[in-house]
């Protein structure tokens, strides 16, 4: 299977530092994409890492461990804007087919 | 275009109908997706086109769903006798290509098509 799981809701407060973590079976993927999605808007790319470790992107890093099936994004400085869904999403091992989890809510409060 | 467009952005019909769903993908990304959305969920995978062909559709629910990409760049997705479970947001998103060759292969998505059956 490729699951891949993920908390349902978070809230934290503006300012403040958020990590929102996803697990998922190792063997059906190669790498893992996260997206913001607010809502009844469009699903949009944040970040994409194939290999172990933290990709820093401004306010945005995102880890990955390989082994451990297992990736987190972390937010820094929250803004009201940030309250969206977070998907993570896993890359299917033939390289085109991006599997997406069921999200994670954050409300971010004042 | 700038971006994914999608028409229609909203369709509401009554069971049993047929409805067709159109995808504009941005200029030149060759690889096309649909994904279905319910509330509270992700996108759920349906069919990837690369150029023409239907390179992956083991997501199409059942045999009521179909979709075309005739000349590698459009796509329709069709739906015959609607049921009122198919009720959902329809996206579309391209790639410009799959993962390698400096493409993360992320995905721009289009703002959906709403389907509601009645």
């Amino acid at each position: 299977g490729q699951n891949i799981d993920q908390p349902t809701e978070m809230t934290a407060t503006e300012g403040a530092i958020v990590q929102i973590n996803c697990t998922y079976q190792t063997s059906g993927f190669n790498g893992l994409f996260w997206y913001q999605q607010h809502a009844g808007e469009a699903p949009t790319f944040l970040s994409y890492n194939v290999l172990d470790g933290l990709e820093e992107k401004g306010r945005f890093s995102s880890f990955l461990s390989r082994s451990k099936g297992y990736s987190y994004l972390l937010l820094k400085e929250l803004q009201m804007k940030d309250s969206a869904s977070y998907l993570c999403a896993g890359l299917n091992t033939g390289g085109f087919k991006t599997i997406f989890g069921a999200g994670t809510r954050l409300f971010v409060k004042a | 275009g700038a971006g994914v467009s999608q028409t229609p952005s909203n369709k509401v019909t009554e069971k049993g109908k047929y409805v067709e769903l159109r995808c504009d993908p941005i200029s030149g990304h060759t690889a096309l997706y649909w994904y279905r959305q319910s509330l509270g969920q992700g996108p759920e995978f349906l069919i990837y086109f690369q150029g023409t062909g239907a390179a992956d559709d083991s997501g199409l629910p059942n045999d009521r769903f179909f979709a075309v990409r005739p000349e590698g760049s459009v796509s329709t997705l069709k739906i015959q006798r609607t049921e009122r479970g198919d009720s959902a947001v329809y996206l579309c998103a391209s790639s410009l290509t799959k993962v390698g060759g400096g493409s993360a292969g992320e995905l721009f998505f289009g703002e959906g098509s709403r389907l509601t059956v009645l």
